[in-house]
């Protein structure tokens, strides 16, 4: 079974605090992805990854930047966190391109007061 | 216009109802459609994956996908209390988009 974890399932933090959203997969995968998830708006692409030290952005990447040093981790960081950044993040990964199936994890719930 | 629209509900039903939800799409391009299952505090897995015209089906779910009308539909047969979680359909153009997910209620 895939498995895609998350440093943390809940986050509360300040505005302007330096804030990093950690994920780790196990399978080898190639493809990582950052979403945002919120009410109304469903799932939004920030940035994805599609090999070690590359980066795409997705639809929504104003405010975040990504960094992927090793192929099993891709860490999401918001330089600046404001209280507009407050939503749950899921991490997912996928064998192909961004056509292959994702595999999710289960998400972190951050706050910014 | 969005290119992926799905009524958010919530939908609540009985323990054995047929449930049926939905998404409209914009992009008559698109040719490959997903259905996702979010349980409560859990990330989305994949529920079913169906490419082009026509219907499939896995045990109680059955999606079925008509480009005509540029409309998706996952139905559930013999609803149980355990398939009570939000369903997110996708579709994939060059990139995987998501609607904003039908919240399903399945009362026992």
């Amino acid at each position: 079974d895939v498995k895609v974890t998350q440093s943390s399932r809940y986050l509360v933090k300040r505005t302007g605090e330096k804030v990093f959203l950690e994920c780790v997969q196990d399978m080898d995968h190639e493809n990582m992805f950052w979403y945002r998830q919120d009410p109304g708006l469903g799932l939004r692409l920030i940035y994805f990854s599609y090999d070690v030290k590359m980066k795409e952005k997705g639809d929504i990447p104003e405010g975040y930047s990504v960094s992927r040093e090793k192929k099993e981790r891709f860490s999401l960081i918001l330089e600046s966190a404001s209280t507009n950044q407050t939503s749950m993040y899921l991490c997912a990964s996928s064998l192909g391109g961004i056509t292959d199936t994702q595999y999710f994890g289960p998400g972190t719930r951050l706050t910014v007061l | 216009q969005k290119e992926v629209e799905q009524d958010p509900g919530p939908l609540s039903v009985p323990e054995g109802a047929i449930v049926s939800l939905n998404c409209t799409y914009s992009n008559s391009a698109f040719q490959y459609f997903m259905w996702y299952r979010q349980y409560s505090r859990k990330g989305p897995e994949l529920l079913m994956y169906t490419y082009s015209s026509g219907n499939k089906e896995d045990g109680r779910f059955t999606a079925q996908v008509d480009k005509s009308s540029k409309y998706i539909s996952l139905f559930i047969r013999d609803s149980q209390p355990s398939d009570s979680a939000t369903y997110l359909c996708a579709i994939l153009g060059n990139k995987l988009i998501f609607g904003t997910g039908t919240l399903l209620a399945v009362q026992p």
